[in-house]
């Protein structure tokens, strides 16, 4: 079965700065998605960024980009020039393709708090 | 609606008590997910419905919850004989299958659950 482990349950970070959120899984499987999401305090999950494991190119959207280590089975979240509204719960998500898995449910990790202090 | 939509936003019941939950998925969504997010955790997957049917119900906890999807579109989780320990947001996505786009789950805004 696979497992999803973020091992940083709180992170800070300077409005303006870089702050890089952890997330390691363990899977037997080729092919899969990696999501982050992120889910302020109004508990609605919220798409953050999504690599497809059979890229080598990391993905990247606006601020975000993620930094997926493959074989050591990593997939990190990099925000850059850190807002205020960043400050939420963060989690990192795996999902079987369609293929090998019945729908794709989304296995998550425990969450990582983060903090953007003015 | 342009979104998840899910009702009530918060259920408050007795232990023993018998609850449903509503999700109403994006429409032309043929897939829709329900998990279930304990405190200070991520959510852990309960069921998942391609179209009317039941495609995996594994993350089932036991025989007191069941859910339908009797037309393929609104979604009713139901929980019988409440006990303490399900209290949690309970959460429903759904996508479209088979896009482009990986089938990206869109998810609603949650129902927390108290049971007293």
């Amino acid at each position: 079965a696979q497992t999803v482990t973020q091992s940083q349950p709180e992170m800070s970070v300077q409005e303006a700065e870089t702050v890089t959120l952890s997330c390691t899984y363990d899977t037997s499987e080729s092919d899969y998605y990696l999501f982050w999401y992120k889910q302020p305090p109004s508990r609605q999950m919220i798409l953050v960024i999504r690599q497809e494991a059979y890229k080598q190119q990391n993905a990247t959207e606006n601020r975000f980009s993620v930094n997926f280590q493959k074989a050591a089975k990593s997939f990190s979240l990099k925000i850059s020039d850190s807002q205020l509204g960043d400050a939420a719960m963060y989690f990192c998500a795996y999902r079987s393709t369609p293929l090998w898995n019945q729908g794709g449910k989304l296995i998550f990790g425990q969450g990582t708090e983060l903090s953007v202090k003015p | 609606g342009a979104g998840v939509s899910q009702t009530p936003s918060n259920k408050v019941t007795e232990k023993g008590k018998y609850v449903e939950l509503r999700c109403d998925p994006i429409s032309g969504h043929t897939a829709l997910y329900w998990y279930r997010q304990s405190l200070g955790q991520g959510p852990e997957f309960l069921i998942y419905f391609q179209g009317t049917g039941a495609a995996d119900d594994s993350g089932l906890p036991n025989d007191r919850f069941f859910a339908v999807r009797p037309e393929g579109s609104v979604s009713t989780l139901k929980i019988q004989r409440t006990e303490r320990g399900d209290s949690a947001v309970y959460l429903c996505a759904s996508s479209l299958m088979h896009s482009g786009m990986g089938g990206e789950q869109f998810f609603g805004p949650g129902t927390r659950l108290t049971v007293l």
